[in-house]
């Protein structure tokens, strides 16, 4: 099934260590992003990458680090979490083509359910 | 950078009724998309419509691109619609493909 895999689906964490949160998407699409969703604060952008080799920093990108070596694995790094960063990451991904309508549609994997101790 | 508004906050019907979901946003958007997510947490979008109305099933939207708003319209709910819905948009100047999202509108639809 054509979509977006994120792993860990949860993972308890303590203060300090650093952690990988995986996505993989299979449907080509050129742009993925990271989002982190709090409760009361909606969604917020961590960072993007518009295409292989490329990402830009969103709304809140301290702490956080993003690698694009190839289009369908966009993996994100805390190098050494802090509680603050407990939250639910989704990876999202859009065809992003230009001329195309509807070619920023978002596509959402599942979330990743983070808690830093 | 855009602010996104979205009202109610909370709503809370009875199966059959209908609402209607408002975003407002404070510059001139080029993409606007509206989602829902599913008590398990699973965000799926329903609409992307920077301008004009669109409609799926019991869903429709209209966006006022010049008066900044947009709404989602549900009519005959079901306890299926229960969730978070959000708009994010993202606007014209400086905001590459980026979307912004609101804050969202918390449904529960009961029996």
């Amino acid at each position: 099934i054509a979509g977006i895999t994120q792993a860990p689906t949860s993972q308890i964490l303590a203060a300090g260590r650093r952690m990988t949160l995986r996505c993989t998407q299979d449907m080509r699409h050129n742009a993925m992003y990271w989002y982190r969703q709090d409760l009361g604060l909606g969604l917020r952008l961590i960072h993007y990458s518009n295409t292989a080799g490329t990402t830009g920093k969103g709304e809140v990108p301290d702490g956080y680090s993003v690698s694009r070596a190839n289009t369908d694995d966009f993996p994100l790094t805390l190098a050494s979490a802090v509680p603050s960063q407990t939250s639910v990451y989704f990876c999202a991904s859009s065809v992003r083509t230009r001329g195309i309508s509807g070619a920023n549609v978002l596509t959402f994997g599942a979330g990743s359910r983070l808690t830093v101790l | 950078g855009i602010q996104v508004e979205q009202s109610p906050p909370d709503l809370i019907l009875q199966e059959g009724a209908n609402s209607t979901l408002r975003c407002n946003f404070s510059d001139s958007v080029n993409n606007l998309q509206w989602f829902h997510q599913n008590p398990w947490g699973q965000l799926i979008n329903l609409f992307y419509i920077p301008s004009g109305t669109k409609q799926n099933g019991r869903l429709s939207a209209t966006t006022v691109a010049t008066e900044r708003y947009s709404l989602l319209y549900i009519s005959s709910s079901q306890t299926t619609d229960s969730g978070v819905y959000f708009c994010a948009v993202t606007p014209f100047t400086g905001g590459g493909n980026k979307l912004t999202f609101g804050t969202g509108t918390q449904l529960k639809v009961e029996l």
